[in-house]
């Protein structure tokens, strides 16, 4: 799981609530991002990042949001309005260009209460 | 569009036989392709990259991928496999989004069950 670290392993969420998911890098790596996995669809990019106070949404940004104040730091809160937040959920960081390597946080488990 | 397609869901294999995952992609341009491994409830794990040069690409834990320009493959491959590769397998393609960044589209994954 490289230099990314993601908490809580586990997060329960009650309805109508926000929760903030945790995701830190000390590999220096400009770009961040966030999946959300379900099984059998794969990965699902959320929002990323490729640098400092700049981020933009992915595929399915609806009901989430982020900031990212830290070049180390990039929190995905999930908000009310994500009416099915249970899921895996992913960050991710690399160096930017093309031929970049993306490394991956070991995941944090969102179930809902 | 671009994509990334993984057609089998699933695959079984003896152990120390060899094993194959598909994967084939559809990208405009030059396509960056890698693969990775997700064991239960962990994060991705990188095991390969083709960029350029070789088709035949090596990674880490004895595998190879083979990239056939042609028939827009990228399979995954292990002469001997072992139990302790059971696992999910990714492929992912680097994609250039229209801001001039650059995304990860990711297949669905294929399960590799390998029997003892």
């Amino acid at each position: 799981d490289g230099g990314i670290t993601q908490s809580p392993k586990y997060l329960f969420r009650k309805e109508g609530q926000n929760v903030t998911l945790s995701c830190e890098q000390n590999l220096n790596h400009d770009a961040m991002y966030w999946y959300r996995q379900d099984p059998g669809q794969g990965l699902r990019l959320i929002y990323y990042s490729q640098i400092v106070n700049d981020f933009q949404k992915g595929d399915i940004a609806e009901g989430y949001s982020v900031s990212r104040e830290k070049k180390e730091s990039f929190p995905l809160t999930v908000t009310s309005a994500q009416k099915n937040p249970t899921a895996f959920y992913l960050c991710a960081s690399s160096f930017p260009g093309r031929q970049e390597t993306q490394y991956f946080g070991p995941g944090t488990r969102l179930l809902v209460l | 569009a671009q994509s990334v397609a993984q057609p089998e869901d699933q695959v079984n294999v003896a152990e120390g036989n060899p094993l194959t995952v598909k994967c084939t992609y559809s990208v405009s341009g030059n396509p960056y392709l890698f693969w990775y491994v997700q064991y239960p409830n962990r994060g991705l794990q990188f095991l390969l990259k083709y960029i350029t040069g070789d088709n035949l690409v090596k990674g880490s834990y004895g595998f190879e991928a083979e990239f056939n320009k042609s028939q827009t493959s990228f399979h995954l491959k292990k002469p001997s496999a072992l139990v302790s590769d059971s696992a999910l397998y990714f492929c992912a393609v680097r994609s250039l989004l229209f801001s001039g960044t650059y995304k990860y589209i990711f297949g669905t994954g294929t399960r590799l069950k390998v029997l003892a």
